[in-house]
């Protein structure tokens, strides 16, 4: 199956920092997903973004379904941007399940 | 609009006792999925419905699982004979239809196996 890796998978930032997470994935997708795991345990849907690139406040993705990459950018962290970030990604088919990478825990000091 | 809901949100049972998991899609949604968060394994996908069927089954864990959905609306995911293994966050999403949609995740029930 499809394969999925985050990286760092740690990040220690101060508040007001900027940081990029990456997501590399192995095979074509017709989904690739972004989520913000809070505290409480909930899947926060950040971004839908098989391909292109979206922005949201803060916040922004790119994915280059070309070269099997995808980013997410947090600019001016504050300390409620602390958790878990995962990126999920479907390759059609038979399944239609995501696959999840094992997530980049981020904790952004006051 | 209201989102994935599920039931029981906390789940406390015997090794050995079968559990019934209940989700809710969010109205209008045809496909629905099941996952499990577990430290050791991460976040792994179970089973998706489209409408009322499951067409591929083997990713549940054992055939002690099973899953059902009615009238294209509530699934129940029963585990029989549970096992500490079976210990883990299971979680519910939804999305329009299959075929790559925004999937939409519900708050899931914590399953502990004493």
């Amino acid at each position: 199956g499809i394969q999925v890796e985050q990286s760092p998978p740690d990040l220690i930032l101060q508040e007001g920092a900027n940081s990029t997470l990456r997501c590399n994935f192995s095979d074509s997708v017709n989904n690739l997903q972004w989520f913000h795991q809070n505290p409480w345990g909930q899947l926060i849907n950040l971004f839908y973004i098989p391909s292109g690139t979206k922005q949201n406040g803060r916040l922004s993705a790119t994915t280059v379904a070309t070269e099997r990459y995808s980013l997410l950018y947090i600019s001016s962290s504050q300390t409620t941007d602390s958790g878990v970030y995962f990126c999920a990604v479907g390759s059609g088919g038979g399944a239609d399940g995501l696959t999840f990478g094992k997530g980049t825990h981020l904790i952004i000091q006051p | 609009g209201a989102g994935v809901s599920q039931s029981p949100s906390n789940k406390v049972t015997e090794k050995g006792k079968d559990v019934e998991l209940r989700c809710d899609p969010i109205s209008g949604h045809t496909a629905l999925y099941w996952y499990r968060q577990s430290l050791g394994q991460g976040l792994e996908f179970l089973i998706y419905f489209q409408g009322n069927s499951a067409p591929d089954k083997s990713g549940l864990p054992s055939d002690r699982f099973s899953a059902e959905r009615t009238g294209g609306s509530v699934s129940t995911l029963t585990i029989q004979r549970t096992q500490q293994e079976d210990s883990a966050v299971y979680l519910c999403a939804s999305s329009l239809e299959t075929g790559g949609y925004e999937q939409y995740f519900g708050p899931g029930t914590r399953l502990t196996v004493t």
